[in-house]
């Protein structure tokens, strides 16, 4: 299995800045995801992070809002820019790991 | 892009009886459904998986079933126990991993003594 560890695990923050959440993985992973949860809701993919190449964003997110860094094959960073309230919500990681998916626990993010 | 519906959205069962989910996808050409298991505070994890090349996978408690012409799968578990209580949740994939996941809208089950 990949064990994924996520920080920070939950954050408030205040609207008009950013926060970035750290994502790293125990093995070597082609790709990682990056998911969004809102509160009571389903997950939803917002990009999907290649090391060596620009992130794949998902219909409804873009780069300027959700910047991901891959700089190797452990880790990766999403940054929420310019935060409202409507972002508030779970933001998970994701990787393949020999055809299953292993997520993290999640950053609770609120932003206020 | 892919759509997956999943119902209920909440069941209530008691201990030792069965649970059934059940999930639509809109795309015909997914040919990955993996179900999750999501505690508290916790990430989902996988719990069991289905391809489109098969039609029932089980695994003790836990068995998946795929009608690819109807284009749903389901979700059961018998003998539930109270340590089944969390959100379940379907997912689909046109790639054939579990990459770019289209999730349910997810099912809270209680398990009830």
């Amino acid at each position: 299995s990949a064990v994924i560890s996520q920080k920070p695990s939950r954050d408030i923050c205040q609207r008009g800045t950013s926060l970035t959440i750290q994502c790293q993985v125990d093995s070597q992973v082609t790709m990682m995801f990056w998911y969004r949860q809102q509160p009571g809701q389903s997950l939803t993919l917002i990009a999907t992070a290649n090391q060596g190449s620009e992130a794949t964003y998902e219909s409804g997110f873009v780069i300027d809002k959700f910047p991901i860094s891959r700089p190797n094959l452990t880790f990766s960073t999403l940054t929420v820019s310019n935060m409202s309230p409507e972002d508030s919500s779970i933001y998970l990681c994701s990787v393949v790991y020999r055809t299953e998916a292993f997520f993290g626990q999640g950053t609770r993010l609120t932003v206020v | 892009g892919e759509n997956v519906e999943q119902h209920p959205s909440t069941l209530s069962v008691q201990e030792g009886d069965s649970a059934v989910i059940k999930c639509t996808y809109s795309d015909s050409a997914s040919n990955y459904f993996p179900w999750y298991k999501q505690e508290l505070g916790k990430g989902p994890q996988l719990i069991i998986d289905i391809r489109s090349n098969v039609g029932e996978k089980k695994d003790q408690r836990i068995a998946v079933t795929l009608n690819k012409t109807a284009k749903h799968f389901s979700l059961h578990i018998t003998e539930t126990q109270p340590e089944d209580s969390a959100v379940y949740f379907c997912a689909a994939s046109l790639e054939g991993t579990a990459s770019k996941l289209t999730f349910g809208t997810g099912t809270r089950l209680q398990v009830t003594l």
